[in-house]
């Protein structure tokens, strides 16, 4: 089993719509979690840190369910620059960061 | 602004060939780490180091060594490159050193093909 499992999806959603992203963990001593945007052809790049019960950004929400050991990441009103790859990732503390796999997203018009 | 620099964007490379890949940060971050990323499989960590002339195994670091002579550079080195390392290689740093928490900031990433 992988450490962290996200569906690859891809999930396609119009624009304004309200999608949302769970990642799975299976280390109970994850005390970090993180979630990351890749674009096509690009490097991921940080989105969202969630810390405790959870963060908001903007249109973006991410929320931590540390008893069933899951985050997960909402966006409201998608807009077309919104598609891209979601990677999510847990930190235990050391200096790994364990990172799942990816959900792809597609915002269409 | 906080920048990760790879030596090469695109890389062909024959079989048995040793290929060096090289990373530069400029933020004076004390970690940095080299992943492979194949799709389906995610980002996957072959090295990291914490410190100049410090590096650990990651969790696929065969076929596979690294170099950290100084703070701002890790090198990757394919001692004899073959078929299966074809992939995107992503370099990246964080800091601070072993604290909870740490951003990793990215490389644009070097798509190996190895023939």
């Amino acid at each position: 089993r992988k450490e962290v499992e996200q569906d690859p999806g891809p999930f396609n959603v119009p624009e304004g719509a309200t999608v949302a992203f769970n990642c799975t963990y299976s280390n109970s001593a994850s005390q970090s979690f993180f979630w990351y945007r890749q674009d096509c052809r690009k490097e991921p790049k940080l989105l969202m840190s969630v810390y405790s019960s959870g963060n908001e950004d903007g249109r973006f929400t991410a929320q931590l369910n540390r008893a069933s050991q899951y985050i997960s990441l909402l966006i409201r009103d998608s807009k077309l620059s919104d598609s891209a790859t979601y990677l999510c990732a847990t930190h235990t503390g050391g200096f790994k960061t364990i990172f799942g796999a990816g959900t792809r997203l597609f915002v269409k018009a | 602004d906080v920048k990760v620099t790879q030596s090469s964007r695109y890389l062909v490379k024959r079989t048995g060939e040793k290929v060096f890949l090289e990373c530069v940060q400029d933020m004076d971050h004390e970690n940095m780490f080299w992943y492979r990323q194949d799709p389906g499989l995610g980002l996957r960590l072959i090295y990291f180091s914490y410190d100049v002339k410090m590096k650990e195994k990651g969790d696929i670091p065969e076929g596979y060594s690294v170099s950290r002579e100084k703070k701002e550079r890790f090198s990757l080195i394919l001692e004899s490159a073959s078929t299966n390392q074809t992939s995107m290689y992503l370099c990246a740093s964080s800091s601070p050193r072993g604290q909870v928490g740490n951003e990793q900031f990215f490389g644009p990433g070097t798509r190996l093909t190895v023939l």
